[in-house]
């Protein structure tokens, strides 16, 4: 059974500080990974998905890493700003057939980027 | 502008009532999910439905039913048999790319009492 865990729960840091959030999942055999960002109340939006063939992608700030063989997907963010203040989840698609369709979630990390 | 909308975003309840929420997309996606979200337990699948007429029980479907009758919609029932069913739900859906990203609804908080 997969299962995704993200470490640490919570994190604060100084606005302008780069930082790294990190996710591990247990089945090395994934489709993909998808990171999302979630604000208080709100639903989730998507930041960037990896194909199991890639190892990152990047959008604007955000640079997300993908180590299938260990097991770990890193979601760097550079030059913090307050606005990036959210819960930060991780999801991985369960590769082979009949299993592409589901996510497995891990349970986030409440970032607090302080001015 | 293309999206998925949940209706309502606050429900409240009496205990033994069942409840209806709704979920509408306009982008076309094949696929529709329904998640629940408690605190400390991140989101956890209720059920999907990859194709109209058609859908399967996710990780928590008990007490839960839904139908998937028209491609953009897919509304969720909470019935009575549901233990406990004060929670944060959230619809999705995905495209039919390779790649089968999801998006998701802004969320309805229901609350039982």
């Amino acid at each position: 059974k997969q299962e995704v865990t993200q470490i640490p729960a919570a994190l604060s840091v100084p606005e302008g500080e780069n930082l790294v959030l990190n996710c591990s999942f247990t089945d090395s055999a994934i489709y993909n990974l998808q990171w999302f960002r979630q604000d208080p109340g709100k639903g989730l939006t998507s930041l960037l998905l990896i194909q199991s063939s890639q190892r990152e992608q990047t959008s604007g700030r955000l640079n997300a890493s993908l180590d299938k063989s260990s097991g770990r997907s890193t979601l760097y963010i550079a030059a913090s700003q307050p606005g990036d203040s959210a819960t930060y989840l991780c999801a991985v698609r369960r590769g082979g057939q009949g299993g592409s369709e589901k996510l497995v979630f891990g349970k986030g990390t409440k970032l607090t980027v302080n001015p | 502008d293309g999206g998925i909308t949940q209706s309502p975003k606050y429900l409240f309840r009496k205990e033994g009532q069942n409840v209806t929420l709704s979920c509408e997309q306009n982008l076309n996606h094949d696929a529709m999910y329904w998640y629940r979200q408690d605190p400390g337990q991140g989101l956890r699948l209720i059920y999907y439905s990859q194709i109209v007429n058609d859908f399967q029980k996710g990780d928590i479907a008990e007490g839960y039913s839904v139908s998937r009758e028209k491609k953009e919609s897919f509304p969720l029932t909470v019935t009575s048999a549901q233990k406990n069913p004060t929670a944060f739900y959230l619809c999705a859906s995905s495209t039919d790319r390779e790649d089968y990203e999801q998006y998701f609804g802004p969320g309805t908080r229901l609350t039982v009492t």
